[in-house]
């Protein structure tokens, strides 16, 4: 089944630094991927649609210069959070879809962010 | 835009038997329903799902209703085990490929 992976599982920095989440469909081409943010016992709310070769779709009150997404290839997409500070420190997930064999959207395990 | 609501929010059943979660959604456009379970500190899997031209679906110990008039879809694990134990989000969305809207989650604990 497809397979999305997602790097670092949990990261620690201090505050004003930037950090990078990769989120990578292992085994098909993803043209679209999708960014979540949740808070601890709460539900998923999505920050921005990521297209490959395009910028991507952000959701309103979500910054764009603070949480940049890259999708360059149809494999790979990127958020950094840049300059970070304590209020960014939640989980974050991603999600693609295999649009091909037209399979629903399969999940990352989520990057756990902590600042300190 | 599509609101989805979820109920109940936390559930405990023992061990062997039923347990069903609820969600209603907003709009009659939306035509997919996935359902995923999160257990802590990983990401959602999709569990079942349903679309709109079908209004039950099994997969061994797990269904799913959908009531399109109604706009409500409802989970249904049996048999219930301690494995089960976790958060349950229903989502609603307008074809697969297009953005989810979640439920609030139901985290269901399972009493051996």
């Amino acid at each position: 089944g497809a397979v999305v992976s997602q790097h670092p599982s949990w990261v620690i920095c201090k505050s004003g630094t930037s950090v990078k989440i990769e989120c990578r469909s292992l085994d098909f081409q993803a043209t679209t991927m999708f960014w979540y943010r949740q808070f601890p016992k709460q539900s998923l709310m999505l920050m921005a649609t990521s297209n490959e070769g395009s910028k991507a779709t952000y959701e309103q009150g979500v910054e764009k210069d603070k949480f940049l997404i890259n999708h360059a290839s149809l494999t790979l997409s990127t958020l950094t959070v840049t300059s970070a500070h304590p209020e960014d420190s939640s989980f974050y997930i991603c999600s693609a879809r295999d649009f091909v064999r037209n399979q629903p959207q399969h999940f990352g395990d989520g990057t756990r962010l902590s600042i300190l | 835009g599509e609101n989805v609501e979820q109920h109940p929010s936390t559930l405990s059943v023992q061990e062997g038997d039923s347990a069903v979660i609820k969600c209603t959604y907003s709009d009659s456009a939306s035509n997919y329903f996935p359902w995923y379970k999160q257990e802590l500190g990983k990401g959602p899997q999709l569990i079942i799902d349903i679309r709109s031209n079908v209004g039950e679906k099994k997969d061994q110990r797990i269904a799913v209703t959908l009531n399109k008039t109604a706009k409500h879809f409802s989970l249904h694990i049996t048999e219930t085990q301690p494995e089960d134990s976790a958060v349950y989000f229903c989502a609603a969305s307008k074809n697969t490929g297009n953005q989810f809207y979640f439920g609030t989650g139901t985290s269901l604990t399972v009493i051996p």
